[in-house]
């Protein structure tokens, strides 16, 4: 059974801080990694992709990947009040015919003003 | 370009009774997907289509079926609707058919509640 494990939070950060987001995966042959947003009441928003151990980022987001420890982490610089979301982290392998993605629950990020 | 789309954005159906939820794109994606979301239960896939023609079950299959009428279409049905199927559910497209590294994008959704 392919797991995707995040702390539910919720993770409250004050504005202008540093927010850390983490996530362990189960399936070692694992190869694609993504960060979502997801606004309540809203759709899985993508965020983040990242295939390669080390470090990718995208303006205020940085992915960071370590398949060794089958972890990853999404750090958000300068938290905004409009960060406030769950972010979804999402692990694929890809297979003759398939590709699927396993999900975590998601991380409630609450940032405070 | 609307990107995905999704009908209806909400329903209530009466346990027993039937419904498709349609879901169209205009991004020229080859795979689709079905997923529901329940709280404290996260995204679960019901059914994919990796291309036109081909449809496979997921995690969450049982009490629906689904239909890839074209490319740019994915319909799923529920057949005799079940409070269980109360949930909020996603279209979602990627580009790719498999074996390579393509994110998935999702559409509005579609909230059921089955009473």
């Amino acid at each position: 059974q392919k797991e995707v494990e995040q702390n539910s939070g919720p993770l409250s950060v004050p504005e202008g801080a540093i927010a850390s987001l983490n996530c362990t995966y189960s399936d070692r042959g694992s190869q694609s990694f993504f960060w979502y947003r997801q606004y309540s009441g809203k759709s899985p928003e993508l965020i983040m992709s990242i295939y390669s151990n080390g470090d990718k980022e995208d303006g205020r987001f940085t992915a960071q990947l370590n398949k060794a420890s089958q972890y990853v982490s999404l750090l958000i610089r300068d938290s905004q009040p409009s960060d406030s979301a769950t972010y979804l982290c999402a692990v694929a392998r890809t297979g003759a015919g398939s590709y699927q993605l396993t999900f975590g629950k998601g991380t409630k990020l609450s940032v405070i003003p | 370009n609307a990107g995905v789309t999704q009908t209806p954005k909400f329903q209530v159906l009466k346990t027993g009774q039937s419904m498709t939820l349609q879901c169209a794109q205009d991004m020229n994606h080859n795979s689709m997907y079905w997923y529901r979301q329940d709280p404290g239960m996260g995204l679960r896939l019901i059914y994919y289509s990796a291309s036109e023609g081909t449809t496979d079950k997921g995690e969450v299959p049982n009490g629906y079926n689904v239909s890839r009428l074209n490319k740019r279409e994915f319909s799923l049905r529920l057949e005799s609707a079940a409070p269980s199927q109360t949930s909020v559910y996603f279209c979602a497209t990627r580009q790719g058919t498999s074996g390579s590294y393509n994110e998935q994008f999702f559409g509005p959704g579609t909230r059921l509640t089955v009473l």
